[in-house]
């Protein structure tokens, strides 16, 4: 079956950087991209990008441009996402999600905090 | 950018009501809309997508209907494992996420 697992969660001091990963099975990891989206606790969802995992070329949305790295492990059928000179707005719950007509499967998120 | 608004925030409804949730984009997002449930702590999942679509396994009491800048989720037959947030996700340009409506049961 078709599953994206997440690595566990994180927590960082300000100024850190941190490196989360979704590992893709079931299915052939360069047939679908993978896509990063945002939830800050308590609040909505925010698409960040997304990766041809074909390719290897990474799409950032405007707010998610300069701090933030998509990359892969295609051997690994692994997408990464990481953060670099983390702030405390940056503490949020990190989904992959694979584009199938709709993102059909998703990551549990991993939950990244970010505190003094 | 897109902006896509949800309304209501929250809504209030009883076990077998028929209920009704909207995304309005700010432009013509051309059907490009995808509808997904979230339930606390979960991951989300997707209900339907292309405006209309149902996701294989989602059940019929969902549907999903609009065009243009006008979009809707109903659900038939309102269910008490159908409490959760439903976030409306624009793909047509830069893609965008509605600010969810919370469905609560009364």
């Amino acid at each position: 079956q078709i599953q994206l697992v997440q690595s566990g969660p994180e927590l960082k001091k300000p100024g850190e950087s941190v490196k989360i990963s979704c590992k893709a099975s079931g299915y052939t990891f360069t047939d679908y991209a993978m896509h990063w989206v945002k939830q800050a606790p308590g609040k909505g969802l925010k698409w960040m990008g997304w990766i041809n995992t074909y390719t290897g070329k990474p799409t950032y949305a405007d707010d998610f441009k300069g701090r933030f790295v998509f990359s892969l492990e295609a051997s690994a059928s692994t997408a990464n996402l990481q953060i670099s000179n983390l702030k405390n707005e940056d503490t949020a719950t990190y989904f992959c999600a694979r584009p199938g007509g709709g993102f059909d499967y998703w990551g549990q998120g991993v939950m990244v905090t970010v505190s003094s | 950018d897109i902006q896509m608004t949800q309304s209501p925030s929250v809504l209030s409804a009883s076990v077998g009501d028929r209920v009704t949730l909207s995304c309005k984009a700010s432009q013509n997002i051309n059907k490009n809309l995808d509808w997904y449930q979230q339930k606390l702590g979960e991951a989300p999942k997707l209900l339907i997508y292309f405006t209309n679509n149902l996701q294989t396994g989602i059940p019929s009491r969902f549907s999903g209907s609009g065009s243009g800048t006008d979009y809707t989720l109903t659900i038939s037959s309102l269910q008490p494992e159908d409490v959760a947030t439903y976030f409306c996700f624009q793909y047509n340009s830069g893609p965008t996420f509605g600010a969810g409506t919370k469905l609560e049961l009364k």
